[in-house]
């Protein structure tokens, strides 16, 4: 199976402070998606980003929300001032070899205090 | 794409087959039905996915009701590493969204 990896596994701060989650995707892809899931909740969709535009977001991708691909290896999420209610298990995925499946990596579990 | 119902919980005894149902009675036909699992606090692992035919892999197969309003997934001969939660998901864009359920909690026990 195709490995998608993230940094930090685990990240905590402070409400209102800054944070940058990473995701190195599957080589060559240009699409990825990144996911949430609060503790003892459903998977829910963020953002879809292809070709270095957000293709689609849901409500929860408000305006402290933002995504980027700095160099082609590797796309980030940045929530830019953490609230409580930002803790949560935060996945990236991307569409495989034959780009109908997603893969996902292992998140990454933000605490925010 | 269309709401998918399934079982909130299921229990399976190791070796024996789990079968895994999920109702998608408005589906349409360019939608597909896709399988996820989650080990617990795990990503999401990708299972199989189907269309009108019945689907086969290393990891399960996927039973596609002629009318196509619901399907099965059959992990032949579960194990202990099987207890997860299983998600049925209606899609009709491979590069699309996925919209997670509940899922059917599967336990397996010795």
């Amino acid at each position: 199976e195709p490995e998608v990896t993230q940094t930090p596994s685990h990240q905590v701060t402070q409400m209102g402070q800054e944070v940058i989650l990473r995701c190195v995707p599957i080589s060559n892809h240009l699409y990825f998606y990144w996911y949430r899931q609060i503790l003892g909740q459903k998977v829910e969709f963020l953002v879809s980003f292809y070709n270095n535009e957000i293709s689609e977001k849901s409500e929860i991708f408000d305006d402290q929300f933002s995504v980027e691909r700095p160099d082609g290896s590797n796309f980030t999420l940045k929530i830019r001032s953490t609230k409580l209610e930002d803790s949560a298990m935060y996945f990236c995925a991307t569409p495989g070899y034959t780009a109908d499946t997603q893969y996902f990596g292992p998140g990454t579990r933000l605490t925010v205090l | 794409d269309a709401k998918t119902t399934q079982p909130t919980s299921m229990d399976c005894a190791e070796g024996r087959a789990a079968n895994l149902p999920c109702n998608h009675s408005t589906i349409s036909g360019n939608e597909y039905v896709y399988w996820y699992r989650q080990i617990h606090s795990q990503g999401p692992q990708y299972i199989i996915h189907g269309l009108k035919n019945n689907e086969t892999n290393e990891m399960a197969s996927l039973i596609i009701t002629e009318d196509r309003k619901s399907s099965t997934l059959i992990l032949p001969h579960a194990t202990l590493r099987d207890t997860a939660v299983y998600y049925c998901i209606a899609l009709t864009d491979s590069w699309g969204k996925l919209q997670f359920g509940a899922g059917t909690q599967v336990v397996v026990t010795p």
